[in-house]
């Protein structure tokens, strides 16, 4: 299983950026994903989840409204948008698999991408 | 949502030495927990998830325990690639909720 991020970087407040997230070495489809981010020197804070056939979609109260996951099954490819992005935004940003639509904890999880929100 | 309190905030251990990390929920998540480790620049690792079940892969000098509110991390006898933070997290209610982490450090 690999998960590679991609997108992260500097932006203003207010700006938007989409995060990607491209996964291989499993059914893409099957499996429910999730982004987690990580503030400088913080803890671990979900954000939002999507199930195996996309149908389903969940988001941390700090993003709803401001952030969508989405996923295209042809690319295994998973995405996050994020507008209107704030200073408590910054923080680098893991891609994770899911055990299961029904689990929702993690086993495998990308490198991470930055994104850091600034004037 | 269910807040994840984990204590203590660091544990000092020699090597070789027993580590005990606990995290307490704010409400009962059955046996619905997760614990992760991260080292400095990495992403989290999977140690354990329903509580008690071990990863593929995870030593087993590594162990969960509890239930409802009350969760342990056990490291039975610590080696020099565990010093790093620990995490819980619930999987039994939306929002999922991580425990704000456990740094295990060298004594």
């Amino acid at each position: 299983v690999q998960l590679l991020e991609s997108g992260g970087g500097l932006v203003q407040p207010g700006g938007s950026l989409r995060l990607s997230c491209a996964a291989s070495g499993f059914t893409f489809s099957s499996y429910a994903m999730s982004w987690v981010r990580q503030a400088p020197g913080k803890g671990l804070e979900w954000v939002s989840a999507i199930s195996g056939d996309g149908g389903g979609t969940s988001y941390a109260d700090s993003v709803k409204g401001r952030f969508t996951i989405f996923t295209d099954n042809s690319k295994n490819t998973v995405y996050l948008q994020m507008n209107s992005l704030r200073a408590a935004d910054t923080a680098v940003y893991y891609c994770a698999k899911a055990w299961s639509s029904s689990y929702y904890y993690f086993d495998f999880w990308g490198q991470g991408t930055l994104v850091t929100v600034s004037s | 949502e269910i807040v994840m309190t984990q204590s203590p905030a660091t544990l000092s251990v020699s090597p070789g030495e027993r580590a005990t990390l606990s995290c307490r929920a704010s409400q009962s998540i059955s046996s619905n927990l997760a614990w992760y480790q991260q080292k400095p620049g990495q992403a989290p690792r999977l140690l354990i998830y329903g509580a008690s079940t071990r990863a593929t892969g995870i030593p087993a000098r590594f162990s969960g325990s509890g239930s409802g509110t009350e969760f342990t991390l056990t490291i039975s006898s610590l080696q020099s690639e565990d010093f790093a933070v620990y995490y819980c997290q619930q999987y039994n209610n939306w929002p999922l909720t991580f425990g704000q982490g456990t740094k295990v450090e060298i004594k």
